[in-house]
């Protein structure tokens, strides 16, 4: 089982460019999620699905989008990269929200020059 | 008040030791909790959900008291493999929003 598959692992960026991460999940998972954590800071949450074609800002959606085509794939974008966007990404998926714990791709390590 | 608040660590515990965190949440509504482990930047992994008043697996207790509104986690015998950092999950707080607590450190000494 594949789980939840994010890629790249690792990226480097210059400032003002703009990149999509990658978030796949095969266990029909309605809910998706994306966070980000920043060196001894827990987990913040940047913006989630609760199914395909439905979005939602989190607590710092700034300088991010997402969509939802597809049940399988919630990808992030960034729209102009900035150095305070350096930070590990993680995508998380469950079947719903309420009453099921979320399984977490291994994340993305994203540096901002 | 934060929606989620977790007891700030970090722990220093001998192996053996037993060792509780505490965790207290602001949304009276909610019905279910979990603890993830996470290890030195890597994903957080489930380690016990709580959907009534606790629930037990092996040397880990997690108790939920909802008149005061918080979770505990008790970690019995602890081992040098414990040592990580142990996040609070409140689904659904503050409407389709899961938040994590910020985290406690725990380190397991020899």
């Amino acid at each position: 089982n594949a789980g939840v598959t994010q890629t790249p692992k690792f990226q480097v960026l210059k400032t003002g460019q703009s990149m999509t991460l990658q978030c796949a999940q095969d266990m029909n998972h309605e809910y998706m999620s994306w966070y980000r954590q920043d060196p001894g800071m827990g987990l913040r949450l940047i913006h989630y699905s609760v199914g395909a074609g439905i979005t939602d800002q989190g607590e710092v959606p700034n300088g991010y989008n997402v969509s939802r085509s597809t049940t399988e794939d919630f990808p992030l974008r960034l729209l102009s990269a900035a150095p305070s966007q350096t930070s590990v990404y993680f995508c998380a998926s469950s079947y719903s929200n309420r009453d099921q714990p979320q399984h977490f791709g291994d994340g993305t390590r994203l540096s901002i020059l | 008040r934060k929606e989620v608040e977790q007891d700030p660590g970090p722990f220093n515990v001998p192996e053996g030791a037993t060792v509780a965190f505490n965790c207290t949440y602001s949304n009276s509504a909610s019905q279910s909790f979990f603890w993830y482990r996470q290890d030195c930047r890597k994903e957080p992994k489930l380690l016990m959900s709580v959907y009534s008043s606790g629930n037990e697996d092996g040397r880990f207790t997690a108790q939920l008291n909802r008149a005061s509104q918080y979770i505990s986690l008790l970690i019995r015998d602890s081992k040098l493999s414990d040592s990580a950092t142990y996040l609070c999950v409140v689904p659904n707080t503050g409407g389709f929003k899961t938040i994590f607590g910020a985290g406690t450190r725990l380190f397991v000494k020899a």
